[in-house]
């Protein structure tokens, strides 16, 4: 079983729908949680992180935890054609040590 | 603005050649990393350093090899033992310690000639 499993898409939305990116990991040892935007051609941008279940929001963006289902989501509100990129979850654990889910190709129709 | 600088964008290999990416930062982080990222899987860790002078094996070092004489370079070496190097590089760094989140550069596209 891989630690970390992530939907590659590709996801096809209409501008403004509501977005949901989901990630499912296995490892108990997962600590902090991110979510990283990348557009073609560039480097992981981060967007969310956060430590703890329950939500975080960011403007449009919101991450969820749920530590006992082992499960993670990014919602993105009122989506833009700008938010077609991939997303990439990503964990970290007690040592220090990053692990990254494949990455959900996203595009958002005008 | 702070950030990481990777270069060159792109790069070519000849057979039996060595080829090194260079990474910079001026974001003041300990930290360093390598990975690899290819089509359908998430990224893989080459090499990283905390500390200036020092640095481990990731998961997938054959091949590779990396230097750490400065806090804010990391350059990282393709050499003729890798066998596929045909993929997307991307360099790191974070503050070490667990709840610090990694900042990524733009990346070099590698390719075999």
């Amino acid at each position: 079983q891989k630690e970390v499993e992530q939907d590659p898409g590709p996801l096809s939305v209409p501008e403004g729908a509501i977005v949901s990116l989901n990630c499912t990991y296995s490892n108990s040892a997962f600590q902090y949680f991110m979510w990283y935007r990348q557009y073609s051609r560039k480097g992981p941008e981060l967007l969310m992180y956060t430590y703890s279940s329950g939500n975080k929001e960011d403007g449009r963006f919101t991450a969820q935890v749920d530590k006992s289902s082992k499960y993670i989501s990014l919602f993105i509100r009122d989506s833009q054609p700008s938010d077609s990129a991939t997303y990439l979850c990503a964990f970290q654990n007690n040592f220090n040590k990053f692990y990254f889910g494949s990455g959900t190709k996203l595009n958002v129709k005008p | 603005d702070g950030g990481i600088t990777q270069s060159p964008k792109y790069l070519f290999r000849k057979e039996g050649q060595n080829v090194t990416l260079s990474c910079e930062q001026n974001l003041n982080h300990d930290a360093m990393y390598w990975y690899r990222q290819d089509p359908g899987q998430g990224l893989r860790l080459i090499y990283y350093s905390q500390i200036v002078n020092d640095f481990q094996k990731g998961d997938i070092a054959e091949g590779y090899s990396v230097s750490r004489e400065k806090k804010e370079s990391f350059p990282l070496t393709v050499t003729s033992a890798q066998k596929n190097p045909t993929a997307f590089y991307l360099c790191a760094s974070s503050i070490p310690g667990v709840n610090q989140p990694q900042h990524f550069g733009d990346g070099t596209r590698l390719s075999i000639l």
